[in-house]
């Protein structure tokens, strides 16, 4: 069974750093593209970047790129998106997802990690 | 950027009708379209790849045609728990995924 498990939930103040994971099982880890999502409150869901965990080649998305960082440890099949400096416009459920080696349209969520920043 | 327009914002449907969700991208996507369900405190679900074609597991009450720029989610006989928001999503222009706003389906 394809399975996403992802980091709990967070609670920080602006100009903290942060890094959630997303732990990937029952497929070949290193075969499939991850991608993370962001879901504002009330909001609808926002690409942010992908990245292919045998090479660790990633790409963003122009609205997310510097903000954000992709990485991935295929050691142990799980992919991260961290934070140097928190704001509260960041406050947001986080998803990762598989992206399908059919074709890029995902096919498995994570759960979810609420981010929620505040002073 | 490729922007996926979902209309409406909202529909008020009732058990057992027929409904039509629509999904407009501001270029041609060919058949890259997928459409999403996303219930309250839940991870979205894959329904239709390709535009067409049911995910694993997928009622066969969800259909989805269109290409192009123009996409449909039918829902043929709505149940109970149908009631969501929907999502298009388009993946030609890969690596920039691009969402529709959604569309929540109420009672």
């Amino acid at each position: 069974e394809v399975q996403l498990v992802q980091s709990g939930g967070e609670v920080k103040k602006p100009g903290e750093s942060l890094k959630i994971s997303c732990e990937g099982s029952g497929y070949r880890y290193h075969a499939y593209w991850i991608a993370w999502v962001r879901q504002m409150p009330g909001r609808g869901l926002e690409w942010m970047g992908i990245i292919y965990p045998a090479d660790s080649d990633t790409r963003y998305s122009p609205s997310f790129q510097g903000h954000v960082t992709i990485s991935v440890d295929k050691s142990i099949n799980t992919a991260y998106l961290q934070w140097s400096s928190l704001k509260a416009s960041d406050t947001a459920m986080y998803y990762c997802a598989r992206q399908a080696v059919a074709g890029p349209y995902i096919d498995y969520w994570g759960q979810g990690t609420l981010v929620t920043v505040s002073s | 950027e490729i922007v996926m327009t979902q209309s409406p914002a909202t529909l008020s449907v009732s058990p057992g009708e027929r409904v039509t969700l629509s999904c407009r991208a501001s270029q041609s996507v060919s058949s890259s379209l997928a459409w999403y369900q996303q219930k309250p405190g839940q991870a979205p679900r894959l329904l239709i790849y390709g535009a067409s074609t049911r995910a694993t597991g997928i009622p066969a009450r969800f259909s989805g045609s269109g290409s192009g720029t123009e996409f449909t989610l039918t829902i043929s006989s709505l149940q109970s728990e149908d009631f969501a928001v929907y999502y298009c999503q388009q993946y030609s222009d890969w690596p920039l995924y691009t969402f529709g706003q959604g569309t929540k389906l109420e009672i």
